[in-house]
Formats: C-alpha cells, sequence, structure tokens
C-alpha cells in the first residue's frame, strides 16, 4: 500500500510569500502529525491532528503557521510571509491512533530566499 | 528545554563493529522509546522500540539496552555494515510528553569498509 506522500518534494519561495505544503496520510490512519527538521537538529514538533478532535498546536513557532486537515485525510501546512528562518524539511507523519508507530513521508524541502 | 539528549552527534564505525548511540530523557512519565532511522532525502523509518517493563530488546542486529533507574537507553547496532551508514534519533513518548514524540537530535553514522 502506499505510504505518506508529500507534496512538493521541494519549494524555493522569496521571503515574504506565502507556502503551502500538503501531506496525503496513510488510508484509515486517524493521527497526524507535522514536524521540522532543520540542518543538524532533531524533528521540531508542530500540530497534531486525531480524528475529528480539535488540533493540538502547541509545536507552532509562530501565527504565520497554520495547518487544516480535511475530511480527516489531506492536510495543508500553511506558512504566511515566510522568512528566511523558516527554511527546513518540513515531515508529515501518520499513525492508526496516538500511542502506534508513526509513518513519516520524505518531506517538503523548503528554502526561502 | 530539551527533554531527550542524543549523543554522539556523528560516529564512525569500522564494517563489523559495535555501534552505540546514546539517549538520556528527562520526563519520568515517558513510557515508550523508539528509535528512527533516516536515510538521506527520506523521512524517518521506525527500526525498533522498547517500554520501560523490559531492560533489553534485540532485533536481528540492533539491539536496544534500557536503564530505568539512570533515564537512559541505547541502540547498539552489532556486525555494522555500510548500508547502517544513516542518521539514527531516539524519542520518547508518553503522559507529560503531550500528544507526540519528542526526539533527540540525531546522530550521523558511518560505516567504513
Amino acid at each position: 500500500g502506499a505510504g505518506v506522500s508529500q507534496s512538493p518534494s521541494n519549494k524555493v519561495t522569496e521571503k515574504g510569500k506565502d507556502v503551502e505544503l500538503r501531506c496525503d496520510p496513510i488510508s484509515g490512519h486517524t493521527a497526524l502529525y507535522w514536524y521540522r527538521q532543520s540542518l543538524g537538529q532533531g524533528l521540531e514538533f508542530l500540530i497534531y491532528f486525531q480524528g475529528n478532535s480539535a488540533p493540538d498546536k502547541s509545536g507552532l513557532p509562530s501565527d504565520r503557521f497554520s495547518a487544516e486537515r480535511t475530511g480527516g485525510s489531506v492536510s495543508t501546512l500553511t506558512i504566511q510571509r515566510t522568512q528566511q528562518e523558516d527554511s527546513a524539511v518540513y515531515l508529515c507523519a501518520s499513525s492508526k491512533d496516538r500511542g502506534s508507530p508513526l509513518h513519516f513521508g520524505n518531506g517538503t524541502r523548503l528554502t526561502v530566499t | 528545554q530539551q527533554q531527550v539528549k542524543q549523543s554522539p552527534q556523528s560516529l564512525i564505525v569500522q564494517k563489523g563493529g559495535i555501534s552505540i548511540i546514546n539517549c538520556a530523557y528527562e520526563n519520568t512519565a515517558f513510557d515508550y522509546f523508539p528509535w528512527y532511522q533516516q536515510f538521506p532525502g527520506k523521512g524517518p523509518a521506525l527500526l525498533i522500540a522498547i517500554r520501560p517493563d523490559v531492560s533489553e530488546k534485540k532485533e536481528g542486529r540492533f539491539t536496544i539496552s534500557f536503564n530505568k533507574s539512570a533515564k537512559q537507553f541505547s541502540l547498539h547496532i552489532m556486525d555494522s555494515q555500510p548500508g547502517d551508514s544513516a542518521t539514527y534519533f531516539c524519542a520518547a513518548w508518553g503522559a507529560g510528553g503531550g500528544n507526540k514524540l519528542t526526539f533527540g537530535t540525531g546522530t550521523q553514522l558511518k560505516v567504513e569498509l
């Protein structure tokens, strides 16, 4: 079966522009996570969706970051007015439910020039 | 506050040798400790995981050793192979850690011929 799919795989944008990153989780997985991986750093939690519950947004670094998950499936991470420090790999993961192993996509590499 | 500390940052091992990566955690409520393996351009993939009710778990050449009293756990890769060259992340999950896996900063392993 298909794994977690993320698009685009690479995105170059100018400072100040908005970007949207997409994640298609594994079918049937109710939990969906966004993480950010900066060069040489670990994975920084951004946001978590579980079924129809309110998302856990505790990891979003600023109000320029937002995410939604439509119909309990596809998720979009939006970064408004991008800054150079937003440059990183954005990883999406899904799991069958809370506490089950996470399955990661290959990420979107975002470069802000 | 970094809740999971990982060392070393990088590691070079000769083929056939033992690779050892260490992690320490602070939150005693953590109750699930996975290790993820990441190849360049790919998302992290679950390698092996342990819960604190056992002190050791072995899967093939990979072993997790867990010391609950010291709040430490480590990954041992026996008979290391060039194909094991990757970045390894430890992680922790549990009450008090929120709805997310908390990751270490990663160890870049290179296995030389």
